[in-house]
Formats: structure tokens, C-alpha cells, sequence
């Protein structure tokens, strides 16, 4: 157990919706990062959050958007969704944004739209 | 953008043979972590190395980090099914808060 837990572990939605994925980091830990991972393929990086703030961005859809709330868990959150948004979106924690720490992922979630 | 590819993409070995995953930067990082990710679960970090030239060792498996902090290896000696997953590299460019993480090696050990 990571220590990283992120909700739901599944969901199916349709076309055009929204969800929002949720992610406690570990207890302590000020960074959050998501990463999106489509089947089979590599972790793309989406966005960092530290504290409360936005401190990285990788290539994170115009219809993606994140926060990272005071006590620290965060949300990503998924709008006027399509069928290639399916994929498994992992959440990590690490301890500070030196990055001189290891990063503690989540069991993702799998998220399909049908 | 920033690019960190790795080869092979698949790696299949007979059980007790070596096994090496290449990782190359487009950019300079300032440090490399290691994860593994069993299949149908999530990334465990292994290592992270810091110092140009570094290298480390966890029992059978030996990591490096090359002089120009731009490229870095995985060499696992004599393979177990257990190895069994595919292997990542990541890193934050110079800079960034960014985890940027490899294409992936999966791996594949046959008994």
C-alpha cells in the first residue's frame, strides 16, 4: 500500500460528460501529480500541484483542469469527454518539488467512455 | 518538447538470462528514478540516482546514470518470472518540477 488512494477505482460514462477523479496523497506529502496512461502506452504527464498551487504542466487538455484543495487532496477534473479520453489516470504524491524524493502512485482510475 | 525515450519498447528473455533497458534524455535532468510496474498495477519506484556517473546496486539489478545526466541504464543479471513487468525512467529536466517519465521497457521472462 503506497499510502496514495485515489477514487473511484472505476467509472463509465458517456460522450460529452464530466467526472472528477479524485487522490489523497500520502499523509505529509505537498506534491500531487497526475499522469494519464492509455492502454498499454507510457505515463503523460498532466499537471503538478504543490501545496495548493499549480507548479508544472505537462500536455493536459484544455477540457482537463486540477486543483489541490487546503488539506491537500486533489481533483482532476474531466469535461466534454471522448472515446480517447479512456484511459487510466494514475495520481502521485511526493514529499517536495525538488524532486530529490520518490514519488508514491495511487491504483489509478480506470476511467472508459462509451 | 521534452523527450524521454527508452529501448527496447519489449524485452522477452528466457528465465536466468540478462536483461538492459537504454533511457535517453532530450534534455539534462536533474536526477533519474527508476520504476516498475507489475502488469495491472501501478508504478513502484526502485532507485534514484543524483551524480553524474553515478551508479547503484540492488541485488541483481544495477542502475546508471550517465556523465552528461542525459541518459541513464537498468541491467538486471540472471532474470526471475518475478521480474516480469515493464520498467521506467524518469526524471525532472533541469528547472522543472516536471516528473517526466520514459516510454517503458515491458518485459517479459519465460521459465
Amino acid at each position: 500500500d503506497s499510502g496514495v488512494t485515489q477514487t473511484p477505482k472505476h467509472l463509465i460514462t458517456a460522450t460529452g460528460q464530466r467526472v472528477t477523479l479524485r487522490c489523497s496523497p500520502r499523509s505529509g506529502d505537498l506534491s500531487v501529480y497526475w499522469y494519464q496512461q492509455s492502454l498499454d502506452q507510457g505515463l503523460q504527464f498532466l499537471i503538478q500541484y504543490y501545496n495548493g498551487e499549480e507548479r508544472a504542466k505537462g500536455n493536459i487538455l484544455e477540457r482537463f483542469s486540477a486543483q489541490q484543495f487546503p488539506d491537500l487532496h486533489s481533483e482532476l477534473n474531466l469535461s466534454s469527454l471522448e472515446l480517447g479520453d479512456s484511459a487510466l489516470y494514475f495520481c502521485a504524491s511526493s514529499a517536495q518539488t525538488g524532486l530529490n524524493t520518490e514519488a508514491f502512485f495511487g491504483q489509478g482510475t480506470r476511467l472508459t467512455v462509451v | 518538447g521534452q523527450q524521454v525515450m527508452q529501448i527496447p519498447q519489449y524485452q522477452h528473455v528466457q528465465e536466468g538470462e540478462d536483461f538492459t533497458t537504454y533511457c535517453n534524455s532530450s534534455t539534462t535532468l536533474s536526477n533519474i528514478q527508476w520504476y516498475k510496474q507489475r502488469p495491472g498495477g501501478h508504478p513502484v519506484f526502485l532507485i534514484q540516482l543524483v551524480k553524474s556517473g553515478e551508479v547503484k546496486k540492488q541485488k541483481r539489478l544495477t542502475f546508471q546514470f550517465g556523465e552528461a545526466k542525459k541518459n541513464s541504464s537498468l541491467h538486471i543479471t540472471a532474470t526471475q518470472t518475478t521480474d516480469v513487468g515493464t520498467y521506467f525512467c524518469a526524471g525532472p529536466p533541469y528547472n522543472t518540477d516536471k516528473l517526466i517519465f520514459g516510454t517503458g521497457t515491458r518485459l517479459q521472462v519465460f521459465p
